[in-house]
């Protein structure tokens, strides 16, 4: 077990809904990262936040969005959803932002869009 | 940009063999590199990172990977296999100058009894 919990561990919802992933980071991590893996595309860099605020952003849809909160869970908006936006979620932490800091996967979300 | 290719999908290790993983590189500045792997239905797992300093680093579960600059390689080893290393294995690359995080395709590695 990384410490990094997600949720739902699954979601199915329609073409052009609107979804919202949840993610908290272990305890004491600042950062979190958000990937999307699916089978033609591999594991993709969606977007970082550290400590609230946004700090790389990688291949993200514009219909996608993230924050992160507070007290540092984070949340992943998927809007105007498509059938190719199926694909396994995963919500990363680190405890830093550098670039050197292993990350820890929580289970992921499992997203089918019908 | 930076790029990872790790050549092969599948590889195949007769357990008690030594096994690698491949995994080249390209980035602008310094290399970041790391590997994880990923087993049925989990997240990924960290095994080992190279940062700077000794070119063999060494990870969790016996693996170690070396790093050669000439080569822009980072290839995953461990000396004597076990079945339960049959997983998905993922190189990343963290570009000194770049804030992105680029991740192989994976090699998915069977270790047969």
């Amino acid at each position: 077990d990384s410490g990094v919990t997600q949720t739902p561990k699954h979601l199915i919802t329609a073409t052009g809904q609107r979804v919202t992933l949840r993610c908290s980071p272990r305890s004491g991590d600042l950062s979190v990262y958000w990937y999307q893996q699916s089978l033609d595309q591999g594991l993709q860099f969606l977007i970082q936040y550290y400590n609230g605020e946004e700090r790389a952003k990688g291949n993200i849809l514009e219909r996608f969005s993230a924050q992160q909160f507070p007290d540092l869970h984070s949340e992943l908006n998927l809007s105007s959803l498509e059938l190719g936006d199926s694909a396994l979620y995963f919500c990363a932490s680190s405890v830093g932002s550098g670039k050197t800091y292993e990350q820890y996967f929580g289970p992921g979300t499992r997203l089918t869009v019908t | 940009a930076q790029s990872v290719a790790q050549p092969e999908d599948q590889v195949n290790v007769a357990e008690g063999n030594p096994l690698t993983v491949k995994c080249t590189y390209s980035v602008s500045g310094n290399p970041y590199l790391f590997w994880y792997v990923q087993y049925p239905n989990r997240g990924l797992q960290f095994l080992l990172k190279y940062i700077t300093g000794d070119n063999l680093v060494k990870g969790s579960y016996g693996f170690e990977a070396e790093f050669n600059k000439s080569q822009t390689s980072f290839h995953l080893k461990k000396p004597s296999a076990l079945v339960s290393d049959s997983a998905l294995y993922f190189c990343a690359v963290r570009d000194a100058g770049d804030d992105k995080i680029i991740f192989g395709k994976g090699t998915r590695l069977h270790i047969l009894p």
